[in-house]
């Protein structure tokens, strides 16, 4: 079946910090990769995707690869701010008749001044 | 311009009510979504209709009833509510199956 696995939280780091969430998928076919942030008492944002095999996203300083041959999809920010504390959630999506995002338990990031 | 719209943002009702939530898009979009989070963040499909018709129907107990009169909208309707209802609940909604989902600010259902 379809699944994402991502690194177990919280993360804990100092501002300007470089960051690193990791995320591995698996997946019948070729999905389409995301990560989603959500900040306290909101919704669920998109922060970027990558549709195939090495595509890069990338949105606000952060990006991440799909690297199909590591199936991980990981999340990357050279310098982060105290403004980027949130819940990260990896998602994947396999096109069907009815597709559906399969989230990740989401990480959570707290940025220290 | 809000994308996509739930009422309420807080609902706090006792065991055995039936409660309504309501969620609106006008992003023209076809599908639309409902998911629940538990308190530890964990995210959960749990229903999705597009143009109207149900396309998803996760296993979740049948006293939770979707409807979409229209395109737009699409509305979570409770019967007998238990303490293991409480959560928050997401809508969400997305051009087609398969395109990027767009999220409302969620609900938060608290059974008491």
């Amino acid at each position: 079946g379809n699944s994402v696995t991502q690194m177990e939280g919280p993360v804990t780091l100092s501002e300007e910090a470089f960051l690193t969430i990791n995320c591995t998928y698996t997946a019948t076919g070729y999905p389409s990769l995301f990560w989603y942030v959500q900040y306290p008492g909101e919704g669920l944002q998109l922060l970027l995707k990558a549709t195939k095999a090495d595509d890069k996203g990338s949105n606000k300083g952060f990006e991440a690869t799909y690297r199909k041959e590591t199936t991980s999809f990981h999340l990357e920010k050279g310098s982060v701010q105290v403004s980027d504390s949130a819940v990260y959630f990896c998602a994947l999506l396999v096109r069907s008749s009815a597709s559906k995002i399969i989230f990740g338990s989401g990480t959570r990031l707290s940025i220290r001044p | 311009d809000t994308a996509v719209s739930q009422t309420p943002k807080y609902l706090v009702t006792q065991m055995g009510n039936d409660k309504s939530i309501k969620c609106e898009q006008n992003l023209g979009h076809d599908t639309m979504y409902w998911y629940k989070q538990d308190s530890k963040k964990f995210l959960k499909i749990m229903f999705s209709y597009n143009n109207k018709e149900l396309i998803i129907n996760e296993t979740v107990p049948n006293r939770f009833s979707p409807k979409s009169p229209d395109k737009a909208h699409l509305n979570l309707h409770i019967n007998s509510l238990e303490l293991g209802d409480s959560a928050v609940y997401f809508c969400a909604s997305s051009q087609v199956p398969s395109g990027e989902q767009y999220f409302g600010p969620g609900t938060r259902l608290t059974v008491t």
